[in-house]
């Protein structure tokens, strides 16, 4: 089965904090995604990365930033938290290609005060 | 831009009931995914329909993509408490050249005793 595993369940920040948001997959899997979600406005997407070092902007990529080191490692930044960005965050991955169904983390529950 | 309409936005069923969940595309679908969320938790890929006409099934759950490939409707037979959630459906989209996953707000499912 395929594991992807957000590093926190909860967290909680400051206004301002730069924020690290990990995801890590087992499975080798070429794309790596990050998507928040919130009541009524459903799951966006941040930032989308293909391969090592690679990334592209999704829906709503402001205020964020990620980075992509390994295959396995997917990372997304809050440069400096604002209450705004208070939601769900869940990091998918797939196989490369077209027609791959994308696998979820848990997700990580963000509060910034 | 496609949109995903689900409907109905909620629903509660009595236990043993049928139910089906309706995903509408306001373009051609070439690749339809369901997914079920539990409260607070990441999503759980359930199937995956690419042709017109086609059905899947995995336990008492079963997906359809209808000919014209614009409507997919997920069906559960003689509901179960463990059935409850949120049902999503997402569609294969291009964004930036790569392939992405657009969603639905989703569908409550609430199944009472």
């Amino acid at each position: 089965d395929v594991k992807v595993t957000q590093s926190s369940r909860y967290l909680v920040k400051r206004t301002g904090e730069k924020v690290f948001l990990e995801c890590v997959q087992d499975m080798d899997h070429e794309n790596m995604f990050w998507y928040r979600q919130d009541p009524g406005l459903g799951l966006r997407l941040i930032y989308f990365s293909y391969d090592v070092k690679m990334k592209e902007k999704g829906d709503i990529p402001e205020g964020y930033s990620v980075s992509r080191e390994k295959k396995e490692r997917f990372s997304l930044i809050l440069e400096s938290a604002s209450t705004n960005q208070t939601s769900m965050y869940l990091c998918a991955s797939s196989l490369g290609g077209i027609n791959q169904p994308q696998h979820f983390g848990d997700g990580t529950r963000l509060s910034i005060l | 831009s496609q949109e995903l309409e689900q409907s109905p936005q909620s629903l509660i069923v009595q236990e043993g009931k049928n139910l089906t969940i309706n995903c509408t595309s306001s373009k051609t679908l070439y690749g339809l995914y369901w997914y079920k969320q539990k409260y607070g938790e990441g999503l759980i890929f359930l199937m995956m329909l690419q042709k017109g006409g086609e059905e899947k099934s995995h336990e008492k759950i079963t997906a359809k993509l209808d000919e014209k490939k614009q409507q997919s409707s997920l069906h559960i037979t003689a509901s179960q408490p463990s059935h409850a959630g949120i049902y999503l459906c997402g569609a294969d989209i291009r964004h930036s050249g790569y392939s992405t996953l657009t969603f639905g707000k989703g569908t409550m499912l609430l199944v009472s005793p």
